[in-house]
């Protein structure tokens, strides 16, 4: 049985610090890893995937994969308040469904 | 372009009911997914197409559950009988070929009464 593992927070930090997410997985083999960010009452929305160890940056937003330590984490930098929702890390194996963790919840405060 | 589309967006229902729920992929995405979602849980996987392939049923909880998919596009999610415990948000998501990233929908609030 995959897992993945994310601490379920809050995660509280003030507008304009990192804000750093982590997630542990279980299956040596997955290949792919996924962050969603749902708002409350909303679906997941896709911001960030990364296949390769290391850092993958987009914007205000980097995903780094431990592929050795079973570790992906997430960081935002300069966050804002609409940054505040709950970040959901996700793994898969290639053609299959994805394995969610239970998410963490963000709030930065103004 | 649009997006994945479900239907309905609300559904109450009495206990016992059977209802229906509809999920509209991304044209050309080959793999539709659902999920459920409990409030304030995490995402639970239900059922998996890809192409032609036989369906990825793992998750479905329970026999009252089924799904499926014509022509390679809209996919009906069925749950027969209904419980209190089904209520959820069902979430559909479509990706391209089957491999990752997946897409979702705005999902379905069932509400079992």
């Amino acid at each position: 049985q995959k897992e993945v593992e994310q601490n379920s927070g809050p995660l509280s930090v003030p507008e304009g610090a990192i804000a750093s997410l982590n997630c542990t997985y279980s299956d040596r083999g997955s290949q792919s890893f996924f962050w969603y960010r749902q708002y409350s009452g909303k679906s997941p929305e896709l911001i960030m995937f990364i296949y390769s160890n290391g850092d993958k940056e987009d914007g205000r937003f980097t995903a780094q994969l431990n592929k050795a330590s079973q570790y992906v984490s997430l960081l935002i930098r300069d966050s804002q308040p609409s940054d505040s929702a709950t970040y959901l890390c996700a793994e898969g194996g290639g053609y299959s469904t994805l394995t969610f963790g239970k998410g963490t919840m963000l709030l930065v405060s103004p | 372009g649009a997006g994945v589309s479900q239907s309905p967006s609300n559904k109450v229902t009495e206990k016992g009911k059977d209802v229906e729920l509809r999920c509209d992929p991304i044209s050309g995405h080959t793999a539709l997914y659902w999920y459920r979602q409990s409030l304030g849980q995490g995402l639970e996987f239900l059922i998996y197409f890809q192409g032609n392939s036989a369906p990825d049923k793992s998750g479905l909880p329970s026999d009252r559950f089924s799904a499926e998919r014509t022509g390679g596009s809209v996919s009906t999610l069925t749950i027969q009988r209904t419980q209190q415990e089904d209520s959820a948000v069902y979430l559909c998501a479509s990706s391209p070929t089957g491999v990752q990233p997946q897409h979702f929908g705005d999902g379905t609030r069932l509400s079992i009464l």
